[in-house]
């Protein structure tokens, strides 16, 4: 099973600011990884597919890079309804796995 | 206007059985691969099952192998998670969503509490 570990567990910032957030994955995924975001009391909602392709509607302030083991998910500026939790997702191998998420907080 | 929505879900003891659904609209269902994923409360998202647009292609996740069973009737636009021998760490919410390479639609998610 391909684990992701997704750091940091939390990140503490202002709006306006960039937030950078990571997945390792203990082997190589290729490029079969996603993002997802969740607000509480809501479904996940997609955000980047296949490393860095942005999904539908989604703003050109998030964007996607990496490749192997190592990606990151950066939002440029943060926006007051970017607070949420992020997490990665791995299809490369089964079964799927999800990073733990990391919640983006507001400072 | 793709809608995904769950239901199914409650109370029940251990040991017991569950069917969730998934009705689809908006779209055919026998053009996508579904999955399953589950969120116990407070936790993060774990990934529970698979099918193929065709269904006849199934993955489960270890933690339900051979307790759980996906199906799909795309005649009726619906997914089936029947579940069985439930325990309590199987409390969750259940989510379905379409697709494998992206999830690009989800249901508001179906919660299941097995308890005593």
């Amino acid at each position: 099973e391909i684990v992701l570990t997704q750091s940091p567990a939390t990140l503490s910032l202002s709006p306006g600011e960039r937030a950078t957030l990571s997945c390792r994955a203990s082997q190589s995924v290729s490029s079969y990884l996603a993002w997802y975001q969740q607000k509480p009391g809501q479904a996940p909602r997609l955000l980047i597919y296949d490393v860095s392709n942005r999904a539908t509607g989604i703003p050109a302030r998030f964007s996607g890079s990496g490749s192997g083991t190592d990606f990151t998910l950066t939002i440029s500026s943060l926006e007051p309804e970017d607070f949420a939790v992020y997490y990665c997702l791995q299809r490369s191998n089964w079964p799927l796995t999800f990073g733990g998420g990391t919640k983006v907080e507001i400072k | 206007e793709v809608q995904l929505v769950e239901s199914g879900g409650g109370l029940v003891q251990p040991g017991g059985s569950l069917r969730l659904s998934c009705a689809v609209s908006g779209f055919t269902l026998s053009d996508y691969e579904m999955i399953w994923v589950r969120q116990a409360p407070g936790k993060g998202l774990e990934w529970v099952s698979y099918i193929t647009g065709g269904g006849r292609t199934m993955y489960y996740a270890d933690s339900v192998k051979g307790r759980f069973t996906l199906s799909r009737d795309n005649a009726q636009n619906s997914l089936y998670l029947q579940m069985s021998s439930l325990r309590a760490e199987d409390t969750a919410v259940y989510y379905c969503a379409r697709g494998l390479r992206k999830l690009d639609y989800w249901g508001q998610g179906t919660l299941v509490t097995v308890s005593s």
